[in-house]
Order: structure tokens, then C-alpha cells, then sequence
């Protein structure tokens, strides 16, 4: 069974431009979650999915980002302009439910931006 | 609101040593609380979890008992491994809530 993919694995871009990422969730799997990773500030949620419905968007940190999840099997995270604070791992994970209940979240291996 | 507190890291350990990774909670509920291990260049992976209070999770070697009088889900291994060398993360979800509130992470690296 194939996990969460995400693309691209790695993206370097200038500030600026417009960045997409892109990410299928586990076939089946009804939650969607938007991680972010820094070293300052550790993992952060961005957003988060319920069948293709953004549920919370309070980490989302301002109106240079958006999230959308056109259907079941394909969400992107889109930053415009991009700026270098924006530098960070960016991980899009997916859940049969929420993590309540035990049930597990599965991450993707991450898409690394650098904004020079 | 919910947080996860973790021990200050890195921590180093020699091959076969004792590790213990403290992790305290606090939440309005009751929640589940979860460790995740990410290894260098790679996504998270679900390690061990426990759903309620007084339940014991376990995995390849390690444990984690979910202390409800305490808040505390402290990561325990008898005899850690040099390729048990990763960053390790608390994390609780609330009831409700539908998504994981994660710890800052612990590095962990063992020396041969």
C-alpha cells in the first residue's frame, strides 16, 4: 500500500516566486493534515482537511499561503510570494480519522523548500 | 491550550545504555498520546501510542505508559542501539481535537 506522496522532495527558489507542493494522501483516509518543521519552531500544523473540507486553518501564518483539496486523492499548499522565512520542511500527512482515538497519522517523507 | 513539553535534547548515549525521554502533557481532556520517531531525511513514523490512562505502548524495545496523575508518557528502552539514533517526538490528541499536538523533539544519537 502506497503511503502519502509528496512533491517535489526538495525545491530551491528565489523570494519572491510562487511555490507549490503537492501531496496524495493514503487511499481510504479521510483526514488531511499540513505540517510545517523549523528548527525554531519545531512541527507546526498549518491546516487540516475533513473530506476534502478545511476543518482549521489557525496555523496557516498569513495570507501568503493557501491549501486546497480539490477531491479525495490530491491536495496542494501554495505560497505566493514566497519569502526565505518561508525556509522549512513541509510534511502533508493523512489519518482514516483524526489522531483521537488512537488512530495513527501517516506522514509523508517531506518536501524541503529553501527560499534563497 | 494543549502542549506537550519534552526533555531538552540532544542526548547522547553509549551502545546498550538505559534511555528514558520525558514527555509531560497538559490538555483539557482526555487525550491519546503518541511517539513518533523521524529518522535523518525522512518523514514521521507512528512508534508506540497509548488511548487512556494507565495503558502501556510498545514497539521495537521501547515503552511508554500513559501516567494520567502524573501527565506524563516518558519514552523508556532497556538497551538502545546505535541505528536508534533519531529524533524522537511526543504527541497528544485531544478528544475532538483531530489533529496532533507534537512535543519540540529530543535528538537522540548512540555511540558505538
Amino acid at each position: 500500500d502506497a503511503g502519502v506522496i509528496q512533491s517535489p522532495r526538495h525545491e530551491v527558489t528565489e523570494m519572491g516566486q510562487e511555490v507549490t507542493l503537492r501531496c496524495k494522501p493514503i487511499s481510504g483516509h479521510d483526514y488531511l493534515f499540513w505540517y510545517r518543521q523549523t528548527m525554531m519552531r519545531g512541527l507546526e500544523l498549518l491546516i487540516y482537511f475533513n473530506n476534502n473540507v478545511p476543518i482549521d486553518d489557525s496555523g496557516m501564518p498569513e495570507d501568503r499561503f493557501s491549501a486546497k483539496m480539490p477531491n479525495a486523492s490530491f491536495s496542494t499548499l501554495k505560497i505566493q510570494p514566497s519569502e526565505p522565512r518561508d525556509s522549512a520542511v513541509y510534511f502533508c500527512a493523512s489519518s482514516p480519522s483524526g489522531g483521537y482515538s488512537g488512530n495513527t497519522i501517516y506522514f509523508g517523507e517531506g518536501s524541503w523548500l529553501t527560499v534563497v | 491550550g494543549d502542549s506537550v513539553t519534552q526533555m531538552e535534547g540532544p542526548v547522547t548515549l553509549s551502545e546498550e545504555a538505559f534511555l528514558t525521554i520525558n514527555c509531560t502533557y497538559t490538555a483539557t481532556g482526555y487525550p491519546s498520546l503518541f511517539w513518533y520517531v523521524q529518522y535523518p531525511g525522512e518523514g514521521l513514523q507512528l512508534l508506540l501510542k497509548a488511548t487512556k490512562a494507565d495503558d502501556k505502548g510498545s514497539n521495537k524495545g521501547f515503552e511508554a505508559t500513559y501516567r494520567k496523575e502524573t501527565t506524563s508518557f516518558h519514552l523508556e528502552k532497556g538497551s538502545v542501539q546505535v541505528s536508534d539514533s533519531a529524533v524522537y517526538f511526543c504527541a497528544l490528541s485531544d478528544r475532538g481535537a483531530q489533529k496532533l499536538v507534537f512535543g519540540q523533539g529530543t535528538r537522540l544519537t548512540i555511540n558505538p
